[in-house]
């Protein structure tokens, strides 16, 4: 199994601030890297797909970059709504595997 | 736009079966990965599973052998049975279709069902 690993696992800001989170898989998987937003009691949301591909309907100032095996995940300007949990996930192989998840709690 | 939603029972009992379906809406099942993700309460995210419309399979080893997903094409329904339940089963169920376009490489979950926690306990 591909072992993915988000950090940090917490994190605090402050609205209007930028923020990166990093997730590393145990093997190279190219771009095969997704990011979800998981709001309490709610689905995870697609935000970015194939590493660095926006999804629709999500706000320009999330985005993602990387390959092979360091990802990150860039929030610029911190809205009251992006407080949330965070997920990597990979889709170079089976078993899928997310990361463990990054909190992003206001300050 | 298409959606899908979580049914089933909501407890079930140790070493029982879970059974789950999840039902289609706005758009076919047909042509696409279909999958069964957990997470149990203050958790992360496990995937189970998945089934491409054609009924072929493929498990996570962490379930299987007490997994089985199967996929009704004319009721745009797929569905999950878990075997043989402990309470680390007790989680959120989530099922989610898995998208891809000819632009970029892999696939990824969306859209997704909002989820039905499913309670292991006498």
């Amino acid at each position: 199994d591909i072992q993915m690993t988000q950090s940090p696992s917490s994190l605090s800001a402050s609205v209007g601030d930028r923020v990166t989170i990093t997730c590393r898989a145990s093997q190279s998987i190219s771009t095969y890297l997704n990011w979800y937003q998981q709001r309490p009691g709610k689905a995870p949301k697609l935000l970015i797909y194939a590493a660095s591909s926006l999804q629709s309907g999500v706000p320009s100032r999330f985005s993602g970059t990387g390959s092979g095996t360091d990802f990150t995940l860039t929030i610029t300007s911190l809205q009251p709504e992006d407080f949330a949990t965070y997920y990597c996930q990979q889709s170079y192989s089976t078993p899928r595997t997310f990361g463990q998840g990054t909190k992003l709690e206001i300050k | 736009q298409v959606q899908l939603q979580e049914s089933g029972p909501g407890l079930v009992k140790p070493s029982e079966t879970l059974s789950l379906t999840c039902t289609v809406s706005g758009g076919s099942i047909s042509s696409y990965f279909w999958s069964w993700i957990r997470q149990p309460p203050g958790k992360g995210l496990e995937w189970i599973g998945y089934i491409y419309y054609s009924g072929s399979t493929n498990y996570n080893p962490s379930v299987k052998g007490r997994v089985t997903i199967s996929v009704d094409t004319s009721k745009n329904q797929f569905s999950l049975k878990l075997r043989s339940v402990t309470a680390a089963d007790t989680a959120v169920y989530y099922c989610a279709r898995h998208t891809r376009n000819a632009m970029v490489t892999g696939d990824w979950f969306d859209p997704w069902g909002q989820g039905t926690l499913v309670t292991v306990s006498p």
